[in-house]
């Protein structure tokens, strides 16, 4: 069973448009986030979302929302999408540290090309 | 705030033969954790190892193995018997550990790991 899973696997589209990626994860895990990898590989978290409280928000544009209808979901919306914005997006889940061991899981990545 | 620094932006090594990556991080923390990724092509981030900063006792699985030095806050990954499975970009992370606060990973440039046949 797929732990992490992101919908859709590749996005093209155009500049200016609206886009949303979703994510799901089985694992029963307080805590998901958002990492941007850029073309160059890096990887950058944009946002994690524990209980339904935004935790994190790392000078990401306002253009980039996180929605968590509840707490194994938590999809990506993109408004008036920007060349720069392309770049693979991908989720990862983790427990809160409560003295137990804890890693983040990652989903299989979104790449997204914008035109 | 957190560092992560991967110095070898690439390396490669014949199969069968050892290979060590770098990776150096700079933190005020007394408690964390530290990672090593695998993103093969297909882009999926894998865990490889991980290790807890309080333990003195280098993490191993398998042909993967680290040598963690606190003091000098280094955390390489030693590939041992290296397979052609094992080309891939490899990332090292590091993440904070404090109790009711979110612990945010922090991630390397990456280092590109080819295994020759």
């Amino acid at each position: 069973d797929t732990a992490v899973s992101q919908t859709p696997k590749y996005l093209v589209t155009q500049m200016g448009n609206d886009k949303s990626i979703k994510c799901e994860q089985n694992l029963g895990h307080d805590t998901m986030y958002w990492y941007k990898q850029d073309s160059k590989k890096f990887l950058k978290i944009m946002f994690s979302y524990n209980n339904k409280e935004l935790i994190i928000n790392e000078t990401v544009p306002n253009r980039f929302s996180p929605k968590s209808p509840d707490k194994a979901h938590l999809n990506l919306h993109i408004n008036s999408l920007e060349l720069g914005d392309s770049a693979v997006y991908f989720c990862a889940s983790s427990i809160p540290w409560t003295g137990t061991k804890e890693t983040q899981y990652f989903g299989p990545g979104t790449r997204l090309l914008v035109l | 705030a957190q560092t992560v620094t991967q110095s070898q932006p690439e390396m490669s090594v014949q199969e069968a033969e050892t290979v060590t990556l770098s990776c150096t991080y700079d933190t005020s923390e007394s408690n964390y954790y530290l990672f090593w990724y695998k993103q093969p092509p297909s882009r999926q981030m894998i865990l490889v190892i991980r290790q807890e900063a309080y333990k003195q006792q280098n993490a191993t699985e398998n042909r993967f193995s680290v040598n963690f030095q606190k003091a000098a806050k280094s955390f390489s990954l030693k590939i041992s018997d290296s397979q052609l499975g094992d080309t891939a970009m490899y990332f090292c992370a590091f993440m904070k550990l404090r109790a009711g606060d979110n612990n945010d990973m922090r991630f390397g440039a990456g280092t590109r790991l080819t295994v020759k046949p």
